[in-house]
C-alpha cells in the first residue's frame, strides 16, 4: 500500500541554524500539507501546496518557513533560523486528485533544537 | 478552533466494541467527517469518513445522526493495539479550506 515517507526520522539542531524536512507524498497525489505537533500539544496544520504554490497558510507559517517541490517526488519544509519553540513533531501529508480526498500522514520528523 | 468535541478519554475491555462519540453541531450541509487516530507520536492515521450514510470498512464503523450533528466511531472488538487518541474532523469538500483542524480528541485506552 502506498504511503508518505518523511526523512530523517529525529533531527537535532542548535538554535539558529536552518533544518530542512523531507517528505516523500504518495506518488499520484497532488495536494501537499505540512502540520506540527509541540509535544503534548493538538496537531496544528501549517501549510498546504498545490501546483507549485503554497494554497494556505496558517500564522505560525512565518517568514522563517518556507517550502518547496525541488523535483517530482520530494516536498520539503525549510526552517531559516530555527528557536527552541519550533522543537515539534512536523508531519507530511498528501491527498489524491481531488481537494476533498482524504489526507495520508507520514510518521513525522522530530526536530529538537537545542 | 476545531469544529468537534470530543470527550477526553475513554476505557475499553479487550474485545468489547468501543463507542466513541463526537459533537459537531455546527457541521455544515457539504462538510465530511473524518476519524483519525495518533498511536504515541506517530503520525495521525486515517479510519473512516462520511458525509451522511453510515460507513463501515475493515477497520471501523460510522455512525452520523440524521441531523448530522453528532457521530460515533465504532471498533467493533478492541484490541491492546487500539490504543490511541482518536480524533474527529470536520472539512469542507467545496471550495473552502481542506486543511484538517484537530481538537484533542478522545484518549482511548483498552484494558486486558
Amino acid at each position: 500500500e502506498p504511503e508518505v515517507t518523511q526523512t530523517p526520522s529525529h533531527q537535532v539542531t542548535q538554535m539558529g541554524q536552518e533544518v530542512i524536512l523531507r517528505c516523500v507524498p504518495i506518488s499520484n497525489h497532488l495536494y501537499f500539507y505540512w502540520y506540527r505537533q509541540i509535544l503534548g500539544q493538538k496537531v496544528e496544520f501549517l501549510v498546504s501546496f498545490y501546483n507549485n504554490e503554497i494554497s494556505e497558510k496558517s500564522e505560525i507559517f512565518d517568514d522563517q518557513f518556507s517550502v518547496e517541490r525541488p523535483d517530482g517526488s520530494n516536498f520539503t519544509l525549510k526552517i531559516r533560523s530555527t528557536k527552541l519553540e519550533d522543537s515539534a513533531m512536523y508531519f507530511c501529508a498528501s491527498t489524491g486528485l481531488a481537494r476533498g480526498e482524504t489526507q495520508y500522514f507520514g510518521p513525522g520528523t522530530r526536530l529538537l533544537v537545542l | 478552533d476545531a469544529k468537534t468535541t470530543q470527550p477526553p478519554s475513554m476505557d475499553c475491555a479487550e474485545g468489547r466494541a468501543a463507542n466513541l462519540p463526537c459533537n459537531h453541531s455546527t457541521i455544515s450541509g457539504n462538510e465530511y467527517v473524518y476519524w483519525y487516530r495518533q498511536i504515541h507520536s506517530q503520525g495521525p492515521q486515517y479510519i473512516i469518513h462520511g458525509l451522511k450514510n453510515n460507513e463501515t470498512n475493515e477497520m471501523a464503523s460510522l455512525i452520523i445522526t440524521e441531523d448530522r450533528k453528532s457521530s460515533t466511531l465504532i471498533l467493533p472488538h478492541a484490541t491492546l493495539r487500539d490504543t490511541a487518541v482518536y480524533y474527529c474532523i470536520v472539512r469542507g469538500s467545496g471550495s473552502g479550506t481542506y486543511k484538517y483542524i484537530f481538537g484533542t480528541g478522545t484518549r482511548l485506552k483498552v484494558l486486558a
